[in-house]
């Protein structure tokens, strides 16, 4: 079955390191996405990681997937207050024959200044 | 360049009336996706076309809504005899057919009373 989970709610300071967490089901998913979603706006792609990799850094973010675990984290280093918003991974099941994203339902990061 | 544009923003609807949302996908985008975000539910694939193919309607949550995309771009998301759980926010998002990166619009807020 298709189902995401994350954690709903995460405090950091400013400068320190924030990670988000996610377990998905489907290990058919070939593609692991993280969304960010500022109030009131739509969804941002931030990253997004290919099942055969176990990494990805791109700038402050650093992406790390686990598949044994069905595991997903997002570290975002030198956390800002502009960072302040709501995560969102999604898994993209690899067995159909669309793209479509099955989203979790958002950890929402809030940064202390 | 232009991203993914949806209007109305906000609609208020009278239950038992008929609505439209339009999407304008990213430019020479072939892949354009439906999702429905509300605060029970979550992030909800609802509908997705891709080309000439038939769309791929699994997640319409029932025969009220429909959806067209005529000539390839422009979509149009229609519910009928709008209930007061069809609140939310409805979000398109549009992809290069061969990629896995989805852009999303800002959302139309329905609100039905």
């Amino acid at each position: 079955g298709e189902d995401v989970e994350q954690s709903l709610f995460l405090s950091v300071r400013e400068g320190d390191s924030s990670v988000i967490n996610c377990t998905y089901t489907d290990s058919s998913s070939t593609y692991l996405y993280w969304y960010k979603q500022e109030p009131g706006a739509g969804l941002q792609l931030l990253t997004y990681i290919f099942s055969n990799m176990d990494m990805k850094q791109d700038q402050r973010l650093t992406v790390l997937l686990n598949k044994k675990d069905k595991h997903l984290s997002l570290r975002i280093a030198d956390t800002q207050t502009g960072d302040s918003a709501i995560y969102f991974c999604a898994e993209s099941p690899g067995g159909g024959a669309t793209n479509k994203l099955i989203f979790g339902t958002g950890t929402l990061l809030a940064v202390q200044p | 360049g232009a991203g993914v544009s949806q209007s109305p923003s906000n609609k208020v609807t009278e239950k038992g009336k008929d609505v439209e949302l339009r999407c304008d996908p990213i430019s020479g985008h072939t892949a354009l996706y439906w999702y429905r975000q509300s605060l029970g539910q979550g992030l909800e694939f609802l509908i997705y076309f891709q080309g000439n193919s038939a769309p791929d309607k699994s997640g319409l949550p029932s025969d009220r809504f429909s959806a067209e995309r005529t000539g390839g771009s422009v979509s149009t998301l229609t519910i009928q005899r709008t209930q007061q759980e069809d609140s939310a926010v409805y979000l398109c998002a549009s992809s290069l057919g061969t990629t896995r990166e989805q852009y999303f619009g800002p959302g139309t807020r329905l609100t039905v009373t």
